[in-house]
């Protein structure tokens, strides 16, 4: 167990929807990371957070956002889905802003239909 | 450029046997080369990482050789297990900045 937490395990939803999933980081880890797993693209970093606010930012596509808020959980925000959409996403904390150790949460698995 | 390219895609080894999987990046800002193991239905898990002022690391049966030069790093797996398979990801980044660019990920299985 990372310590990560992220929650839906699985969601279900219809294209056009927005979801919402949600990510706990380990105690005292003041980074986020969410990333996208798909058997096409493999693992890409969509976007980072440190301490509330956006760090870094990957190939995350505009219907997508995401924030950190105060209590350190962040929430990872999808609108206007696509079946290609569909794929495992996943929520990573890390102590600092960067090079440290990244401990990966066990993912939402996003079903479009 | 920003690309890290795994291979091989998948790897069948024996119980007992060596396991190895390489990895050729082109940046040569990346300075983190993590190796991830992902078992069905959890999250990545780091296994062992290497920064490059090293040419190696060991932790257990786990080794990293990294050639700056040559900008290729691998994973070795010493005496395999069946408890082993699972699929490897390594992975790069430029600090200070956290972003991990991950390889396409190898799956290995190991026989009894």
């Amino acid at each position: 167990d990372s310590g990560v937490t992220q929650t839906p395990k699985h969601l279900i939803t219809a294209t056009g929807q927005r979801v919402t999933l949600r990510c706990s980081p380990r105690s005292g880890d003041l980074s986020v990371y969410w990333y996208q797993q798909s058997l096409d693209q493999g693992l890409q970093f969509l976007i980072q957070y440190y301490n509330g606010e956006e760090r870094a930012k990957g190939n995350i596509l505009e219907r997508f956002s995401a924030q950190q808020f105060p209590d350190l959980h962040s929430e990872l925000n999808l609108s206007s889905l696509e079946l290609g959409d569909s794929a495992l996403y996943f929520c990573a904390s890390s102590v600092g802003g960067g090079g440290d150790t990244q401990y990966f949460g066990p993912g939402t698995r996003l079903t479009v239909l | 450029q920003q690309q890290v390219k795994q291979s091989p895609q998948s790897l069948i080894v024996q119980k007992g046997g060596i396991s190895i999987i390489n990895c050729a990046y082109e940046n040569t800002a990346f300075d983190y080369f993590p190796w991830y193991q992902q078992f069905p239905g959890k999250g990545p898990a780091l296994l062992i990482a290497i920064r490059p002022d090293v040419s190696e690391k060991k932790e257990g049966r786990f080794t990293i050789s990294f050639n700056k030069s040559a900008k290729q790093f691998s994973l070795h797996i010493m005496d395999s297990q069946p408890g082993d398979s699972a699929t490897y990801f390594c992975a790069a980044s430029i600090s200070p900045g956290g972003k991990l660019i991950f390889g396409q990920g190898t799956t290995l299985q190991v026989k009894p």
